[in-house]
């Protein structure tokens, strides 16, 4: 099956720093998704993103699905943004089941 | 839209018991999916269902039981718990629009089996 590997695995950063996670898939994908699962273990749709560039306020997302990665990227961090980052993806059309990689735990110091 | 609900939010059960975890959505999607997450780790396919009346295995089945009982709802059962059954369940639910596979999901049932 494909393989999703997200970099780094952790993650401890002062308030106000910027991040980018990584997220690699091994085969061609027709779906990815980020999501951020708070301390609380609720998981949230941050980003559906199988090509291009989002943005959302202090977040943006860019995939090159040519080349099989995906990037998350934070800006001026908040505690708020601790947590755990997922990206998932979906192998191809009439297979909707999602593929998780094992998340980038961010730890935003104040 | 109150979108995926899960009941219960927390189970204890010692082991050999059964249980039944409620699923629901409230915007007609055809899919609907049943994860489990094990501590440090990311989330595993247990079960599916593409549409009402289907079902299909995921990367997880063993030990678990599904039901699509309509559009709205997906059921999962533990017929016989296990200690390796203990996880944070998700349930989650798409549509595969033209535009959009978007997954999402409820706020999880944590699971202890004794």
């Amino acid at each position: 099956g494909i393989q999703v590997e997200q970099s780094p695995p952790d993650l401890i950063l002062q308030e106000g720093a910027n991040s980018t996670l990584r997220c690699n898939f091994s085969d061609s994908v027709n779906n990815l998704q980020w999501f951020h699962q708070n301390p609380w273990g609720q998981l949230i749709n941050l980003f559906y993103i199988p090509s291009g560039t989002k943005q959302n306020g202090r977040l943006s997302a860019t995939t090159v699905a040519t080349e099989r990665y995906s990037l998350l990227y934070i800006s001026s961090s908040q505690t708020t943004d601790s947590g755990v980052y997922f990206c998932a993806v979906l192998r191809g059309f009439g297979n909707e089941k999602l593929t998780f990689g094992t998340g980038t735990r961010l730890t935003i110091i104040p | 839209n109150a979108g995926v609900t899960q009941t219960p939010k927390f189970q204890v059960l010692k082991t050999g018991q059964s249980m039944t975890l409620q699923c629901a959505q409230d915007m007609n999607h055809n899919s609907m999916y049943w994860y489990r997450q094990d501590p440090g780790m990311g989330l595993r396919l247990i079960y599916y269902s593409a549409s009402e009346g289907t079902t299909d295995k995921g990367e997880v089945p063993n030990g678990y039981n599904v039901s699509r009982l309509n559009k709205r709802e997906f059921s999962l059962r533990l017929e016989s718990a296990a200690p390796s059954q203990t996880s944070v369940y998700f349930c989650a639910s798409s549509e595969m629009g033209q535009w959009s596979y978007e997954q999402y999901f409820g706020p999880g049932t944590r699971l202890t089996v004794t």
